[in-house]
């Protein structure tokens, strides 16, 4: 069964700093994995996904993750973190269809500090 | 480009009553589209896939009685919750993908609370 690890629930960091949200996964082929981003009351909007290919991976909003199958990992990051990044972040595991389900974490809850 | 577009996003209705939650690609035709509830400060639980044309998935656990889906159109998938109880309160989300390597667009929710 595929399953996604968040170890970290919420994390703080100062505006400009570096973020790094772990994600580890559990997957028996070759995984897709993703990363959505939840603002309150709001759906889930896509930050950056794998497929195939180069394993650094460039999103949205200066996000940016890498892929490492040693590790199981997908850990997402971003150089400088704005006040405006606060929110939820969820990893994902899927198929390799856009037609097979998706596996969530749990989630990290990102807080920013002036 | 990909949007879903998600409705109503916020419905309270009385305890026995039905709530219908459409969801509807707006730019793409979605042969799959995915059910999901989230409860307070925790993550996503499938509870249903809905193909085209044909009758729902459910995930074990799901009363699909309760959470009747339909999915006539290419691009209109419901939820319905039927006689609905307190307990059903929560937040759904439906998601449609949009074929192979193109992943899948979220609605923006849907916000139930039964009084």
């Amino acid at each position: 069964a595929q399953s996604v690890t968040q170890p970290d629930i919420h994390i703080t960091v100062s505006e400009g700093a570096s973020l790094e949200l772990r994600c580890n996964y559990s997957y028996g082929a070759t995984p897709y994995l993703f990363w959505y981003v939840q603002s309150p009351g709001q759906g889930l909007q896509l930050l950056l996904k794998y497929f195939s290919g180069d394993t650094l991976v460039q999103g949205i909003k200066g996000f940016e993750a890498e892929f490492k199958r040693s590790q199981s990992s997908f850990n997402l990051r971003k150089p400088s973190v704005h006040w405006s990044d606060a929110a939820e972040y969820f990893c994902a595991v899927g198929g390799n269809s856009g037609y097979s389900t998706l596996t969530f974490g749990k989630g990290t809850m990102l807080l920013v500090s002036p | 480009g990909a949007v879903v577009s998600q409705h109503p996003s916020r419905v309270i209705c009385k305890s026995g009553t039905s709530v219908k939650i459409e969801c509807r690609s707006l730019d793409f035709q979605a042969t799959t589209m995915f059910w999901y509830r989230q409860f307070p400060k925790q993550s996503l639980m499938l509870m249903a896939t809905s193909n085209e044309g044909s009758k729902a998935t459910y995930e074990q656990g799901v009363e699909k009685d309760k959470f009747l889906i339909n999915h006539a159109s290419l691009t209109l998938s419901t939820l319905t919750v039927t006689s609905a109880h307190p307990e059903d309160s929560s937040f759904y989300i439906c998601s449609a993908g949009r074929g192979q390597y193109d992943g899948y667009t979220f609605g923006s929710g849907t916000r139930l609370t039964v009084v």
